[in-house]
């Protein structure tokens, strides 16, 4: 079965400060992992996702096989990143897509 | 702006009664879900659907039924609330295919007393 990891419920950092949101996950196949974003009073929605291998808002993420991790990196945080962020996975189950989420993680960022 | 709308945004209910949330999209997509989120729990599956014949039970079904009334159209049905239902309830959709985007509705907010 698949599962997401996020080890940290809640990450506090000052602004400017360098921010890691750490996010690890077990699945036997060929993942496909996303970051989600949540701001307060908003819906989620798509952050980035590995295969594009893209940076938003200044956020990166690897995927890392060997470590079963894809942790969301910024450099220097800033306060509007303040949000609770989820990392999710898809895999294919008999050519569907079922997606898992983990249990997210809040980000603080103070001024 | 195609978008996916859900309702009623809040509810407060008492326990043991039956309550349906709704979940409209005008995005054409085929994929429905819907979650529930906690704090500390994240965000956890329902049911799913690939196609309006189509209904899944995801990680945590048991309470819960759903009905693909249409491609558009996918609600979720409290059959006799309990207070640990009490949550978010979001639905999203995603298009058939690689892409694996989901795109999230505003959420429900469901209160059982």
């Amino acid at each position: 079965a698949q599962r997401v990891t996020q080890p940290e419920k809640l990450l506090s950092v000052f602004k400017g400060a360098p921010v890691e949101l750490k996010c690890n996950y077990s699945y036997s196949g060929s993942p496909e992992l996303f970051w989600y974003v949540q701001y307060s009073r908003q819906r989620l929605q798509l952050l980035l996702r590995h295969i594009s291998r893209e940076s938003i808002k200044g956020f990166t993420a690897d995927l890392n096989k060997g470590e079963t991790s894809f942790h969301l990196k910024k450099p220097f945080a800033q306060e509007e990143d303040s949000a609770m962020y989820y990392c999710a996975l898809r895999m294919a189950s008999g050519g569907s897509y079922i997606p898992t989420f983990g249990r997210g993680t809040s980000l603080i960022v103070h001024p | 702006d195609a978008d996916v709308t859900q309702t009623p945004r809040n509810r407060i209910t008492k326990t043991g009664k039956r309550i349906m949330l709704e979940c409209s999209q005008t995005k054409g997509h085929d994929r429905m879900y819907w979650y529930r989120q906690d704090p500390g729990l994240g965000l956890r599956l329902i049911y799913y659907s690939f196609d309006v014949k189509d209904i899944n039970k995801g990680e945590i079904s048991d309470g819960y039924s759903v009905s693909r009334q249409a491609q558009a159209k996918f609600s979720l049905s409290l059959e006799s609330a309990i207070p640990n239902q009490t949550a978010l309830y979001f639905c999203a959709t995603s298009v058939a295919g690689e892409n694996g985007e989901q795109y999230f509705g505003p959420g429900t907010r469901l209160t059982v007393t």
